[in-house]
């Protein structure tokens, strides 16, 4: 069985500062690992992907996210908020030969100036 | 390059009546092919998937179905709406060929509000 856990449901943050979202999962098969953005009203767009390649991964719009296997984390960062990266964040896991993604259950980030 | 089209992009409709949304893929052959509702301030609930024409695997039961009439068309019906269809509904496409990855490509969304 695959499971995502989404840490926070709502994380603040100051336009300039740091980001972390959290995620920890569980699967019984070699993972693959999602990060997913959605705006509102708008489709997801992946943000960055984990496919048993090196374990730090860089995605779009400068977000990057580290494998931990001892941990089973998937954590998403950026290191300096803007105000578009406001959003909905969803953590993904899945597997190879998996027909199906599992979603958690999302992270709000909210940017202030 | 491959691109997902949903419409409408918004719809209201009366407790009672048909439904039908329509996903297309451009620019790909034989994908798998999603359907998701996103309640509000909730997380993504697959509804439906198929994996080639006339094949639809059912997630969750409920009033809602699926088709697929068209290697790239993907359809979601209902006879009669309830006022809990209410959402956001998105479809997505991966590769189906053995080999193209786990990654899921999202539509743009059609939001329905049932009253």
């Amino acid at each position: 069985a695959q499971s995502v856990t989404q840490l926070d449901s709502h994380v603040s943050v100051s336009e300039g500062t740091p980001v972390l979202l959290r995620c920890n999962y569980s699967s019984s098969y070699s993972p693959s690992l999602f990060w997913y953005v959605q705006h509102p009203n708008k489709g997801l767009q992946l943000l960055l992907k984990y496919t048993s390649a090196a374990t730090l991964v860089k995605g779009i719009n400068g977000f990057e996210a580290e494998f931990k296997k001892s941990e089973t984390s998937f954590h998403l960062t950026k290191p300096s908020a803007h105000m578009s990266d406001a959003a909905e964040y969803f953590c993904v896991v899945s597997a190879v030969g998996f027909q199906k993604l599992v979603f958690g259950t999302g992270t709000r980030l909210l940017v202030s100036p | 390059s491959q691109t997902i089209h949903q419409w409408p992009a918004t719809l209201v409709q009366p407790v009672g009546s048909p439904l039908s949304l329509e996903c297309t893929v451009e620019g790909t052959s034989n994908p798998n092919l999603y359907w998701y509702r996103q309640a509000a301030g909730r997380g993504l609930q697959l509804l439906f998937y198929s994996v080639g024409i006339g094949q639809i695997s059912s997630e969750v039961p409920q009033n809602l179905s699926a088709s697929r009439p068209q290697d790239r068309q993907f359809i979601l019906s209902s006879k009669k709406l309830l006022l809990s269809d209410s959402g956001f509904y998105l479809c997505a496409w991966r590769p189906g060929l053995a080999g193209g990855g786990e990654t899921q490509y999202f539509g743009p969304g059609t939001r329905l509000l049932v009253l």
